[in-house]
């Protein structure tokens, strides 16, 4: 497709069930992240994938979180034993290179309600 | 800690004036600004940014201005639209980090209204 693809468009778990998050950046763009934004925050880093290097993990909140990105395309995002904060939109982004002047293409987002 | 804020959760500005969302920064190693608007149930879109060795970028209705000794950043929309009204964040990189994320603020919601 033209933009990034993030699915599914809403989610509505209960809590400490598992969950998984699915992004199809823009084909050719070998950086990819994820941000997430809860209700009244800004847009909170997670973590980011350059090309083959090890994906930079940093933001991840807890050790219930965690992403693959399989072949260097498309990217899963699982949270593991959800917790009611875990409530939030979770966006996906992707640019040609990272961390050069090439500005993030955004998906619209997955809604995560952790009930 | 903060290090993109945003004060101004929201700003309400009649059509055709002028717009200014503020926006301040504490890492002086920033050197790279960037503002993304964001509509309700959509992604956010890159709008504009500036460079550290700049001062001025503008880009039809949007000006954004940078003042590094103050750590401050403002983006310009003139005449405002109804169509601009949208969540805008402010966000900012530094080339020379081990990271290549940006940071956000929390965001302005503008209203430009008829």
């Amino acid at each position: 497709g033209a933009g990034v693809s993030q699915s599914p468009s809403n989610k509505v778990t209960e809590k400490g069930k598992d969950v998984e998050l699915r992004c199809d950046p823009i084909s050719g763009h070998t950086a990819l992240y994820w941000y997430r934004q809860s209700l009244g925050q800004g847009l909170e880093f997670l973590i980011y994938f350059q090309g083959n290097s090890a994906p930079d993990k940093s933001g991840l909140p807890s050790d219930r979180f965690s992403a693959e990105r399989t072949g260097g395309s498309v990217s899963t995002l699982t949270i593991q034993r959800t917790q009611q904060e875990d409530s939030a939109v979770y966006l996906c982004a992707s640019s040609l290179v990272s961390g050069s002047n090439e500005k993030l293409f955004f998906g619209s987002g997955t809604q995560l309600s952790v009930l | 800690d903060q290090q993109v804020k945003q004060n101004s959760p929201s700003l309400s500005v009649q059509e055709g004036r002028i717009s200014i969302l503020n926006c301040d920064y504490t890492n002086s190693m920033f050197d790279y600004f960037l503002w993304y608007k964001k509509y309700p149930a959509e992604g956010p879109t890159f709008l504009i940014s500036i460079s550290s060795i700049k001062d001025k970028n503008e880009d039809g209705r949007f000006t954004v201005f940078l003042n590094k000794s103050a750590k401050h950043l403002s983006l310009h929309i003139v005449p405002s639209q109804p169509g601009d009204s949208a969540v805008y964040f402010c966000a900012a990189l530094n080339y020379g980090g081990s990271q290549g994320n940006l940071i956000f603020g929390k965001g302005t919601k503008l209203s430009v209204k008829p």
